[in-house]
Formats: structure tokens, sequence, C-alpha cells
């Protein structure tokens, strides 16, 4: 049972443009949310979260938004930079008001900016 | 060094033999988490210690998987008779809010 989802495998965007990478959930538990990127070879690397008592969270050029209701985050960067191309997971805990917990991670996103 | 360190970075074994993956998390971090990612597939929860707390084992696949982590400190992914299922990046990851991951270890069972 998949309880996170990423649909797209991969991503290509134009380098300046938008990039929109979505995540579906299916449990309702689940109170915090994390983008990761990771570049091959490496681990992944912390990205943004949220919380979900929020809706949007941003840092710089990377935006999430969480839509309880529909149980749908997405991780939207703006603009969008070769340096961005990676892969791209979405991550879930349970973590009771914190940010502590194992995560629950998506299959990822393959994002490749071209210039 | 400033990260979380794992060794080795790549481990060839044969079928059935016994192998130990080692993680140096972030001087001062709490918590620490063992992932694997398989082929194809996104990262799978293995096991979690917290502070002084029992480990959440929930996530390990089989009795042939075991963990320990030592002073609060480094810890050992211990994979015993191993089967080419196995074979995957074993992620560690320490955090004290936002978990940071280590560079992983590649399993290969032949």
């Amino acid at each position: 049972d998949q309880q996170v989802k990423q649909n797209s495998p991969s991503l290509s965007v134009q380098e300046g443009r938008i990039s929109i990478l979505n995540c579906d959930y299916t449990n309702s538990m689940f109170d915090y949310f994390l983008w990761y990127k990771k570049y091959p070879a490496e681990g992944p690397t912390f990205l943004i979260s949220i919380s979900s008592i929020k809706d949007k969270n941003e840092d710089g050029r990377f935006t999430v938004f969480l839509n309880k209701s529909a149980k749908h985050l997405s991780l939207h960067i703006v603009p969008s930079q070769p340096g961005d191309s990676a892969v791209y997971f979405c991550a879930a805990s349970i973590a009771g008001g914190t940010s502590y917990g194992k995560l629950t991670f998506g299959q990822g996103t393959i994002l490749t900016v071209h210039p | 060094g400033a990260g979380v360190s794992q060794s080795p970075s790549n481990k060839v074994t044969e079928k059935g033999k016994d192998v130990e993956l080692r993680c140096d998390p972030i001087s001062g971090h709490t918590a620490l988490y063992w992932y694997r990612q398989s082929l194809g597939q996104g990262l799978e929860f293995l096991i979690y210690f917290q502070g002084n707390s029992a480990p959440d084992k929930s996530g390990l696949p089989s009795d042939r998987f075991s963990a320990e982590r030592t002073g609060g400190s480094v810890s050992t992914l211990t994979i015993q008779r191993t089967q080419q299922e196995d074979s995957a990046v074993y992620l560690c990851a320490s955090s004290l809010s936002e978990q940071y991951f280590g560079p992983g270890t590649r399993l290969t069972v032949t």
C-alpha cells in the first residue's frame, strides 16, 4: 500500500519557467510533509517542509502548498534553474506537532531543467 | 565532518554472507534513522532510534535485519544471510528536527 504517491515519474521544464511537482497521500494521520532533492550517488537533501496547520510555506524560489481536503501537496520552483535538475521526493510523517518521526516517501520525480 | 557519514560506500557480497553497514550521525543529533532505496523505488523506512527510547523496528523486512546504536551515536545495520533482494542503497539519517541524510551504502548481493 503506497501511502505517498508521486504519479509523475519525470518532468521537463525550460530554464526560467515554473516547475510544479505533485504528491498525493492517503493516510489522514500524516501531519508533517517535506520535500527532498537527490542528486546521483548522494543522499537526499532537505528542501522545504510544511505542517498540516498551514497551507503554504515559502523559502526563496521554493514554495510548498498543502491541500488537506484533497490530500495533495505540491512543490513550486520559480524560476527553475538547470542546477535544480535532480530527483525530488515527497515525504510525510505522523509527527504530533513536531518534525520528528519516520518518513514515508513517494517514488520520486525526476526533474530536468533545460537551459 | 559536519554531515552524516556512512561506510562502506559500496559493498558487494555473496548470497548467504552477513554484512554490517555503519552510520556516523551528526554530533548532537538525538534521532537516527535507517532507510533503503531499491532500484526504481522510493525510500523505505527500516528502523528509528530516538534518544534512550526503545527503537521503532516496524520497517525491518525480516528477522535477518537488525540494528544497534551504541552510546547514542554510531549505528550499525546488520543483515544476516543476505539474499539478492537485499540489494539496495541503504541510507542513514540523523535529526534534531529535519532529517539529514548520509550518502548511503550501495549493497550488491551476488
